[in-house]
């Protein structure tokens, strides 16, 4: 069973525009989020975190958390070419043990 | 900038052949991991450390092995290779409650 899940598995969006995806946990556990971006043919790397409820902002950046519903959000505004990615939302517990969703794969068309 | 080191970076070898996949680290971080990335499945846990000797097993472990030699040093082990093992695999570090850190994959093809 997934203890990750992501949606929407895919996501298009015009360069300008707001893309918007989520997660959700099906661990209780779990107590850190993590964010991450893969660009085609590149490893993962740690785009943002998010451990306490409520929103984190780094400049086109916002990700929300509701620890109660063990579901975050990711915001990107002003959405670029650049962007374009396959995000990958992680969740782990004390104990260090990482679980990645599946993916979401935004394109943005410019 | 954490550093994992994957070799090699592609292989191909033939059904029922022996591969190791070599991973280090220098992030002096205690955690490792492998996984395996696959179209429509994601990442996908195989095996992790939490130090030198120490393995636990991840969610899809059926055909691999992995050994942790050193705090650096992680391999994993396909004995008996087989097509469903096709894929890209990724060795990872990290430490209690940061990021994870990727190598930059090997690309493992079982014709």
């Amino acid at each position: 069973q997934q203890k990750v899940q992501q949606s929407p598995e895919s996501l298009i969006v015009p360069e300008g525009g707001m893309a918007s995806l989520n997660c959700t946990s099906s661990d209780r556990n779990v107590d850190y989020f993590w964010w991450y971006r893969q660009h085609s043919g590149k490893s993962p790397k740690m785009l943002m975190s998010i451990f306490s409820n409520g929103e984190k902002e780094e400049g086109r950046f916002t990700v929300h958390l509701n620890k109660a519903s063990l579901h975050t959000s990711l915001h990107i505004r002003d959405s670029q070419p650049s962007d374009s990615a396959l995000y990958l939302c992680a969740a782990n517990t004390g104990y260090q043990n990482f679980y990645f969703g599946k993916g979401t794969s935004l394109t943005v068309i410019p | 900038e954490a550093a994992v080191t994957q070799s090699p970076r592609n292989k191909v070898t033939v059904t029922g052949g022996n591969v190791t996949l070599s991973c280090r680290q220098t992030n002096s971080h205690n955690y490792m991991y492998w996984y395996r990335q696959d179209t429509g499945h994601g990442l996908r846990l195989i095996h992790y450390s939490y130090g030198a000797g120490n393995l636990q097993i991840g969610d899809v472990p059926d055909g691999y092995k992995a050994t942790r030699t050193t705090q650096e040093d992680f391999f994993l082990l396909l004995e008996l290779a087989s097509p469903s093992q096709t894929s890209l695999y990724f060795c990872a570090s990290s430490d209690r409650v940061t990021e994870v850190f990727f190598g930059k994959g090997t690309r493992l093809t079982v014709v």
